[in-house]
């Protein structure tokens, strides 16, 4: 079966980076792509950015150009996403969810990680 | 970018009874491929969101057949026939028809 696991929550100081990790298992990693959403205390979901995991390719929301980096290890089936110059703005739960194959970055399937609690203190 | 925009942005329904929710799109999110690339997500409390439909009707393995979605282009609704006291939770729209992809600001259901 699809699993996501995530590593385990963080408390970050301003101005640090933080690295999140999402480990795939029970299907071919690099057909699907993986994207990154985010969830501050309170507020909606905003999507950060997915991964082409077979070539590597990225794209990012404009907000979080220049921030984020998102990387994928295909030895080890895992997606990373790297946040940097951490603001007390960017405390929220990180959820890594599987997208489509293809052409397509999101797919209507239901493969959630299980979020990871980034805390940013000043 | 894709706005969405869902109203209302709150709901309270008693149980039984039904209800509906909006989602708006800036731009239509019918593509070239001759799909709609809109889905439905409900979130309850400490857990990550749910699918509920996607492709704007389509009810994803397990979901209630009391959830029904439907629209085109830039207009849906979500409904669900009779409110149950588990539907308790927030309902995000979202589009994948072009990067980047954009949630709605979400609309919280809660039971009378």
């Amino acid at each position: 079966q699809v699993q996501l696991v995530q590593s385990g929550a963080e408390v970050k100081k301003a101005g640090a980076s933080v690295k999140v990790s999402c480990k795939a298992s029970g299907y071919n990693f690099t057909d699907y792509y993986m994207n990154w959403v985010r969830q501050a205390p309170g507020q909606g979901l905003e999507w950060m950015g997915v991964i082409h995991t077979s070539g590597g390719g990225t794209s990012y929301a404009r907000k979080f150009q220049g921030r984020v980096t998102m990387t994928r290890d295909t030895s080890t089936n895992t997606v990373y996403m790297e946040l940097s110059s951490l603001r007390s703005e960017d405390t929220a739960v990180y959820y890594c969810a599987r997208g489509g194959f293809g052409n397509a970055f999101w797919s209507g399937e239901d493969y959630w990680g299980q979020g990871t609690l980034i805390t940013v203190s000043s | 970018d894709i706005v969405m925009t869902q109203t209302p942005l709150s709901l309270s329904v008693t149980p039984g009874q039904p209800a509906s929710m909006s989602c708006k799109s800036s731009q239509s999110l019918l593509h070239s491929d001759g799909k709609t690339y809109l889905y439905w997500y409900v979130q309850k409390a400490g857990q990550p969101p749910q699918l509920l439909i996607y492709e704007v009707s389509n009810r994803f393995s397990g979901v209630p057949e009391r959830f029904s979605g439907s629209g085109s282009g830039t207009d849906f609704t979500l409904k669900i026939s009779r409110v149950e006291a588990e539907d308790v939770g927030v309902y995000y729209c979202m589009q994948s028809r072009q990067l980047p992809g954009t949630f709605g600001q979400g609309t919280k259901l809660e039971i009378k």
